[in-house]
């Protein structure tokens, strides 16, 4: 069975601190995404990452940065948090073939105080 | 660009009575579209996709959806609604020449009522 694994379910951290979300994925998926997901706003891509240590910008990279020095693991960094960036997070993975799904984890529910 | 509408934020149906999710996309080239949905404090689920071939596709739970080309739709449907299907209803597409992106709509709030 598909399983992507968000480490944290639930986060609360203070505005200016560094944060990590973490993702596992155990397909050998060579796709891998991170959305925000907002009221009203649907989901919105932050960053996707295509293979280890490539990665590109989705629609809204802004206060974030990613890292995947592993095939099977994608971080997503929220460098200096802010209350903005309080928002639930998705990971996703999906593999190379084209047209095939996209499988979410849980979700990451993220407040900034 | 790809992009998604959903224009319903919220869908009421009665127990036992049909449902359908709209949603509208607009890509450059061929769609692969895709419906999830979900449930409160819980990830995506995928529901079914169309990629090419059979207009009308079946999916999990009773669902299935129908591409409709010169309308630019994929509808979701239920001949028959569960008060169990109430749920957050996503729509995605992606173009298939634009690699990897897919974009969502901004989701339908299912309420079925007994």
């Amino acid at each position: 069975d598909v399983k992507v694994t968000q480490s944290s379910r639930y986060l609360v951290k203070r505005t200016g601190e560094k944060v990590f979300l973490e993702c596992v994925q155990d397909m050998d998926h060579e796709n891998m995404f991170w959305y925000r997901q907002d009221p009203g706003l649907g989901l919105r891509l932050i960053y996707f990452s295509y293979d280890v240590k490539m990665k590109e910008k989705g629609d809204i990279p802004e206060g974030y940065s990613v890292s995947r020095e592993k095939k099977e693991r994608f971080s997503l960094i929220l460098e200096s948090a802010s209350t903005n960036q309080t928002s639930m997070y998705l990971c996703a993975s999906r593999s190379g073939i084209s047209g095939n799904t996209i499988y979410f984890g849980e979700g990451s529910w993220l407040t900034v105080v | 660009a790809q992009s998604v509408a959903q224009p319903e934020d919220q869908v009421n149906v009665a127990e036992g009575n049909p449902l359908t999710v709209k949603c509208t996309y607009s890509v450059s080239g061929n769609p692969y579209l895709f419906w999830y949905v979900q449930y409160p404090n819980r990830g995506l689920q995928f529901l079914l996709k169309y990629i090419t071939g059979d207009n009308l596709v079946k999916g999990s739970y009773g669902f299935e959806a129908e591409f409709n080309k010169s309308q630019t739709s994929f509808h979701l449907k239920k001949p028959s609604a569960l008060v169990s299907d109430s749920a957050l209803y996503f729509c995605a597409v992606r173009d298939n020449a634009a690699g990897n992106k897919l974009t969502f709509g901004g989701g339908t709030r299912v309420l079925v009522k007994p």
